[in-house]
């Protein structure tokens, strides 16, 4: 059974900070992995797609990278601000089967 | 696309009432997915459908839980004779390929809390 993990659950850090959100998998056959932004009581909106056979993706300052063999997935943010501020979750598909996710990382960006 | 819409956004009920949310996709999407997702937890995946066929579902849908897509385009879900743990925001997206790894686009979410 796949189970997704994100460390950390939590993170604060002041505006202008590069940070990265950790994502592992224990099943490396996946299909792609995706990384969500959810702000409180509200829907998910998708940030990045990353495919099995691709490296990363970059979309803005976010950059994901995906080491299938390894299990594990990395969110990059670069120059944070505070409209950063949100749960980032990651999910992975086996491609005929639901997206699992994680339990998200809480992220705050102080002015 | 007008993306995904979801129909309450908030609902509060009692315990043993019937409650249904009704979930929008976007325009020609052909799959359509319901998840759960309780505080501090991610989305739990409960179902799905490829157009009108519900193709496949969680053991979290207990026979309380019902959803249908008619005709392949909104979909609705019920839950009867709530309990205090159904109380969660439910989630619906909708995908346009066949594959179930495509990119998945959320909507607003229903929260529902039961008395």
């Amino acid at each position: 059974k796949q189970e997704v993990t994100q460390i950390p659950a939590a993170l604060s850090v002041p505006e202008g900070e590069n940070l990265v959100l950790n994502c592992s998998f224990t099943d490396s056959a996946i299909y792609n992995l995706q990384w969500f932004r959810q702000d409180p009581g509200k829907g998910l909106t998708s940030l990045l797609l990353i495919q099995s056979s691709q490296r990363e993706q970059t979309s803005g300052r976010l950059n994901a990278s995906l080491d299938k063999s390894s299990g594990r997935s990395t969110l990059y943010i670069a120059a944070s601000q505070p409209g950063d501020s949100a749960t980032y979750l990651c999910a992975v598909s086996g491609g005929n089967t639901p997206l699992v996710f994680g339990k998200g990382t809480r992220l705050s960006v102080i002015a | 696309d007008t993306g995904v819409s979801q129909d309450p956004r908030h609902k509060i009920t009692k315990r043993g009432q019937n409650v249904t949310f009704r979930c929008d996709p976007i325009s020609e999407h052909n799959r359509l997915y319901w998840y759960r997702q309780t505080l501090g937890q991610g989305p739990e995946f409960l179902t799905y459908f490829q157009n009108e066929a519900q193709l496949e579902k969680s053991r979290l849908l207990s026979d309380r839980f019902s959803a249908e897509r008619p005709k392949g385009s909104f979909s609705t879900l019920e839950i009867q004779r709530t309990e205090q743990g159904d109380s969660a925001m439910y989630l619906c997206a909708s995908s346009r390929l066949a594959g179930m790894g495509d990119t998945q686009y959320f909507g607003p979410g229903t929260r529902l809390t039961v008395l």
